[in-house]
């Protein structure tokens, strides 16, 4: 079944403690892209990969970091959470080999953080 | 800059009734636009896209947008709700891959 999976769904944790998401698909999609989700702003895309070894800001990167070293995985690294980082987070990858507007993303089934 | 803004974060209807979840967009460009349905404590499901093929657009479980560029509007609209439509409907603009979100409506279907 083509799919994005994201491990762990529940994560709760304390201030300063670092934690990595982790993301895979089976698609072989080139795009993949982190958002976090919070009431009321939608979602917000975090950062972003074209390919391997290509990785990007979006709009709101600020203490996370990401890497592309497989097709298939882009986990998503908090290296010191805060508080404020308490969301819902979801991955999503699409074929986009031509920095296509106009594929469809697909989203993992979300991981929601809860930094104390 | 290309933007989504959804008029009404709630929305309630009467099943049976129809559904129209309102999205405008901002864009200098020639936009593509998505509707997503969020169910509860589930990823975005992709519902329908513009791709600039034709301005009506059918997509899944009975939904339709038109979009419309005089008056930069990407409704979502269902002649008649069913109690499984309650949930959060996200429209988005793309900008190279990278989809721009509203900030959601939630559909509540009453009996």
């Amino acid at each position: 079944e083509a799919q994005v999976t994201q491990n762990p769904r529940y994560l709760i944790t304390v201030t300063g403690k670092k934690l990595t998401v982790t993301c895979s698909q089976n698609m072989n999609h080139e795009y993949m892209s982190w958002y976090r989700q919070d009431p009321g702003l939608g979602l917000r895309q975090i950062y972003y990969s074209m390919n391997v070894e290509a990785t990007d800001k979006g709009d709101v990167p600020e203490g996370y970091k990401v890497s592309r070293k497989e097709k298939r995985n882009f986990p998503l690294i908090l290296e010191s959470p805060s508080p404020n980082q308490t969301s819902l987070y979801f991955c999503a990858s699409s074929l986009a080999r031509a920095r296509s507007s106009t594929d469809t993303q697909y989203f993992g089934p979300g991981t929601r953080l809860t930094v104390l | 800059a290309q933007s989504v803004t959804q008029l009404g974060s709630h929305v309630s209807v009467s099943e049976g009734a129809l559904v129209l979840l309102r999205c405008n967009y901002s864009s200098s460009v020639p936009p593509y636009l998505f509707w997503y349905v969020q169910y509860p404590n589930q990823g975005l499901q992709l519902l329908l896209k513009y791709t600039s093929a034709a301005t009506l657009v059918k997509g899944i479980n009975g939904f339709e947008a038109e979009f419309k560029k005089s008056e930069t509007s990407f409704h979502l609209t269902k002649p008649s709700a069913h109690m499984s439509d309650a949930a959060e409907y996200f429209c988005a603009v793309s900008n190279t891959g990278k989809l721009i979100f509203g900030q959601g409506t939630t559909l509540q279907v009453k009996p």
